[in-house]
């Protein structure tokens, strides 16, 4: 499967608890999103990478959010001190170098559950 | 401010039937317009896009018209599907951001 792919799948945390998802794009994407879905919702715009440089952050994301895409190819996101509103599906896309703006290819996403 | 209004939130229509979705964006430096669909259970697909250079797209059932004037583009489909039934967002880019709607559940009745 060439596509987007995102581990873990499901993740069940306590709150309080850090936990780290990672998503590994189209291997010749430069572009790299994350995204948090609550059900019902559009998903939220959380961050984006141009290769290994984070040009944008959500003024919604806290502190305790914090995402990393060392060599410009696989990214992980990480959440420190879960609490209970940060249960949601957490989606990766990435999106091909050509252009200003393409079509942007989403991974099956990470469920995250905060009890 | 960012955001990308979507209208209706849920849409019913009788197979045959054809079905639209409005979005009003807010930043008029936007230009590309993309609709995603998502099933129930996975992940979003792109279903067409636009960009500000053009007024109208069309593929087969699905066209999506723009009026970068008014800040609104709309999605139609004709000749509904069962199939068609899905979750669709609009989103428009604001900076580096992409901002999505909220969403419009379609229902397509056999």
């Amino acid at each position: 499967d060439t596509g987007v792919s995102q581990n873990p799948r499901h993740k069940i945390t306590k709150r309080g608890q850090n936990v780290t998802f990672r998503c590994d794009p189209i291997s010749e994407h430069n572009r790299l999103y994350w995204y948090r879905q609550t059900l019902g919702q559009g998903p939220e715009f959380l961050t984006y990478f141009q290769n290994e440089a984070q040009l944008e952050k959500s003024r919604l994301l806290s502190d305790r959010f914090s995402a990393e895409r060392p060599k410009g190819s696989f990214s992980t996101l990480e959440i420190q001190r879960t609490e209970q509103g940060d249960s949601a599906m957490y989606l990766c896309a990435s999106s091909p170098p050509a252009g200003t703006y393409n079509e942007q290819f989403f991974g099956p996403g990470t469920r995250l559950t905060v009890l | 401010g960012e955001n990308v209004e979507q209208h209706p939130s849920t849409l019913s229509v009788q197979e045959g039937d054809s079905a639209v979705i409005k979005c009003t964006y807010s930043d008029s430096a936007s230009n590309y317009f993309p609709w995603y669909k998502q099933e129930l259970g996975k992940r979003p697909q792109l279903i067409i896009d636009i960009r500000s250079n053009v007024g109208e797209k069309k593929d087969q059932r699905i066209a999506v018209t723009l009026n970068k004037t008014a800040k609104h583009f709309s999605l139609h489909i004709t000749e509904t599907q069962p199939e068609d039934s899905a979750v669709y967002f609009c989103a428009a880019p604001i900076g580096f951001k992409t901002i999505f709607g909220a969403g419009t559940r379609l229902f397509v009745k056999a």
